[in-house]
């Protein structure tokens, strides 16, 4: 039983298209992430919320536009990709977020 | 200054061996601190919370001085298992809602027989 997953798991696209990313967790969590990790393995937050509202969010270009229908699901839509969107973006959730954080599998996008 | 830094890495070490990393980070409102693994290609998870009298969970230790605002991890009798990269994680802020799990850049360990 997956605690938190993430789909797709790989995501090949051309410049310019619009592409989802999914996130759920079966946890009771919280608080949900995301997370980007660069191709210099750097992971660095992009946004979070807390009972399906946006606390945080970091310098992330508005192309990027996270949903969180409800407490367990929280997707990441992208418009418009660019080459430098390229990298694997992790979903992870946490109860409180001072707790541990769990993670999904992440997705590992690659834009051609 | 970066929110957590850590040593560079990568370190590669015998079998056997004991290694340490340090980490220092910038908020001192930060009260949550954890370190992480993430093997290759692979989902960062939990190696171990660290607490401020210091705690230890078999060949792992980790301490905390919050003084200094920096963190270690201790790893004795090095197996070829625990080659990762080790990431320090602080949460961001006390106030609720706002927190977050802030990583380091991570330091790779690579463990040879």
């Amino acid at each position: 039983d997956t605690a938190v997953s993430q789909t797709p798991k790989y995501l090949v696209t051309q410049m310019g298209n619009d592409k989802s990313i999914k996130c759920e967790q079966n946890l009771g969590h919280d608080t949900m992430y995301w997370y980007k990790q660069d191709s210099k393995k750097f992971l660095k937050i992009m946004f979070s919320y807390n009972n399906k509202e946006l606390i945080i969010n970091e310098t992330v270009p508005n192309r990027f536009s996270p949903k969180s229908p409800d407490k367990a699901h929280l997707n990441l839509h992208i418009n418009s990709l660019e080459l430098g969107d390229s990298a694997v973006y992790f979903c992870a959730s946490t109860f409180g977020g001072v707790n541990e954080a769990f993670f999904g599998q992440g997705t590992r996008l690659t834009v051609v | 200054r970066k929110e957590v830094e850590q040593d560079p890495g990568p370190f590669n070490v015998p079998e056997g061996a004991t290694v340490a990393f340090n980490c220092t980070y910038s908020n001192s409102a930060s009260q949550s601190f954890f370190w992480y693994r993430q093997d290759c290609r692979k989902e960062p998870k939990l190696l171990m919370s660290v607490y401020s009298s210091g705690n230890e969970d078999g060949r792992f230790t980790a301490q905390l001085n919050r003084a200094s605002q920096y963190i270690s991890l201790l790893i004795r009798d090095s197996k070829l298992s625990d080659s990762a990269t080790y990431l320090c994680v602080v949460n961001r802020g006390s106030n609720t809602g706002r927190r977050a799990l802030t990583f380091g850049s991570g330091t790779r360990l690579q463990v040879q027989p």
